[in-house]
């Protein structure tokens, strides 16, 4: 079984200004990883993910996260954040023995991007 | 394509009332999803379906039933409505290799009084 914890449940930020939202997980399994973008009153879409390959994953509207294994962490960065920014991210997990390609998510940061 | 669509987008139920969340996929993706939304816990998985014919559970199935007739249709059926029943309803899907992106629909909001 895994787990996902986001650390912060809010961010609050300037526009133009850097961002970081935390993600660790703890899995007794190798994990593909995940970042989920849910806009108000809109269903999630995928931001960016983690299946293989190089650490660093760079996905839509500018956003990366960084996998550190032994950290256990998939931290998502973006270097400039807009007002259209603002939305609820979701980390998620899936492990690679899943046989339905089940997602376990963490409860969710909700970055508000000020003026 | 339409990708994944769920009715009805609102609904307010009183205790014991029944009812069922549609969910329709035109991608035909063989894997089907259904998730609640509390506010600050994410989303649970209540049940999945790898196939027609095949479900099965997930981390919070209690108090729901689903089916699968058909690829592209997977309902979620709430017998005996409760207060803790009371959340948001998305509905999700995915093909069973490759990335393991879910597509998710709009969501249905659910209010049990």
């Amino acid at each position: 079984a895994q787990s996902v914890t986001q650390l912060d449940s809010q961010v609050p930020v300037f526009e133009e200004a850097p961002v970081e939202l935390r993600c660790n997980y703890s899995s007794s399994v190798s994990v593909y990883l995940f970042w989920y973008v849910q806009y108000p009153n809109q269903g999630l879409q995928l931001l960016l993910k983690y299946l293989s390959g190089s650490t660093l994953v760079k996905g839509i509207n500018g956003f990366e996260a960084e996998f550190n294994k032994s950290q256990t962490s998939f931290h998502l960065r973006k270097p400039s954040v807009h007002i259209s920014d603002t939305a609820e991210y979701f980390c998620a997990v899936s492990d690679l023995d899943n046989a339905g390609n089940m997602l376990t998510f963490g409860g969710g940061t909700r970055l508000m991007v000020k003026p | 394509n339409a990708g994944v669509t769920q009715t009805p987008k609102f609904r307010i139920l009183k205790i014991g009332q029944s009812m069922t969340l549609q969910c329709t996929q035109d991608m035909n993706h063989n894997y089907m999803y259904w998730y609640r939304q509390d506010p600050g816990m994410g989303l649970k998985l209540i049940y999945y379906s790898v196939g027609a014919g095949i479900t099965d559970k997930g981390e919070v199935p209690n108090g729901y039933n689903v089916s699968r007739s058909t690829t592209e249709d997977f309902p979620l059926r709430l017998e005996l409505a409760a207060p803790s029943q009371t959340s948001v309803y998305f509905c999700a899907s995915s093909f069973p290799r490759g990335d393991r992106k879910q597509y998710f629909g709009p969501g249905t909001r659910l209010t049990v009084t």
